[in-house]
């Protein structure tokens, strides 16, 4: 199986600050016949469903503001807020869609200063 | 739009069984793979299993270690509609399970059905 970890565990960040959430793949999750990952980060506020927020590793889902981007490539990869806002305050979990079964990073609590 | 609409959540005791359906609507279901996901109290996310739909490998399904033997994914696409049959339940299965569908991964959720498995 294919081990995901996230970076840090908890955030503190001030409003209008970066904030920057890393996920380490224990095997590469990036397919070389199509040169995509299949890498996904959710977000997930309290008492909701986790939310898409980017797929294929940086590729904004419909409705995303812009200030959520990813990046990265192979088994590192980055979900960076440019500017938090304090509706940001959530949970984010990435996720490998590369091979079953589908594995989830431990989660990065993301609070306000 | 697309919606999904989990059921069938409950007390139930270890050993038991349970049936969670998930009703989709706003998107071709037969055209799609299919996810559940749970996330136990205070607790991150973990994949269950996966169906594909039918035209790709006649709907091969897939599960997470944990429930394999135990659980079945299943979908009926003329009424639009996933199941998770639940056997031999255990209390660690206690948890929110999630449909989501398949496409680059969960990428639309449902609002999760409660599963308590308690003596």
């Amino acid at each position: 199986d294919i081990v995901m970890t996230q970076s840090p565990d908890s955030l503190t960040v001030s409003l209008g600050e970066r904030a920057t959430i890393n996920c380490k793949s224990s095997q590469s999750v990036l397919n070389n016949s199509n040169n995509k990952n299949y890498l996904g980060w959710y977000q997930q506020k309290p008492g909701q469903p986790p939310k898409m927020l980017i797929y294929w590793a940086s590729t904004r889902e419909s409705g995303v503001p812009d200030r959520f981007s990813g990046s990265g490539s192979g088994t590192d990869f980055t979900l960076t807020i440019s500017s938090l806002q304090a509706e940001d305050v959530a949970v984010y979990y990435c996720q490998q869609y590369y091979s079953s079964p589908y594995t989830f990073g431990q989660g990065t609590k993301l609070e306000i200063k | 739009e697309v919606q999904l609409v989990e059921s069938g959540g409950v007390l139930a005791k270890p050993g038991g069984c349970l049936r969670l359906s998930c009703a989709a609507s706003g998107f071709t279901f037969s055209n799609a793979w299919m996810n559940w996901v749970r996330q136990a109290p205070g607790k991150g996310l973990e994949w269950v299993a996966r169906i594909k739909r039918k035209t790709d490998d006649d709907g091969t399904t897939d599960y997470a270690a944990p429930v394999k033997g135990r659980f079945t994914i299943s979908r009926d696409d003329a009424k639009n509609m996933l199941y998770l049959q639940m056997n031999s339940l255990k209390i660690e299965d206690t948890a929110v399970y999630y449909c989501t569908t398949d496409e680059a991964g969960p990428r639309y959720w449902g609002q999760g059905t409660l599963v308590t498995v308690s003596s």
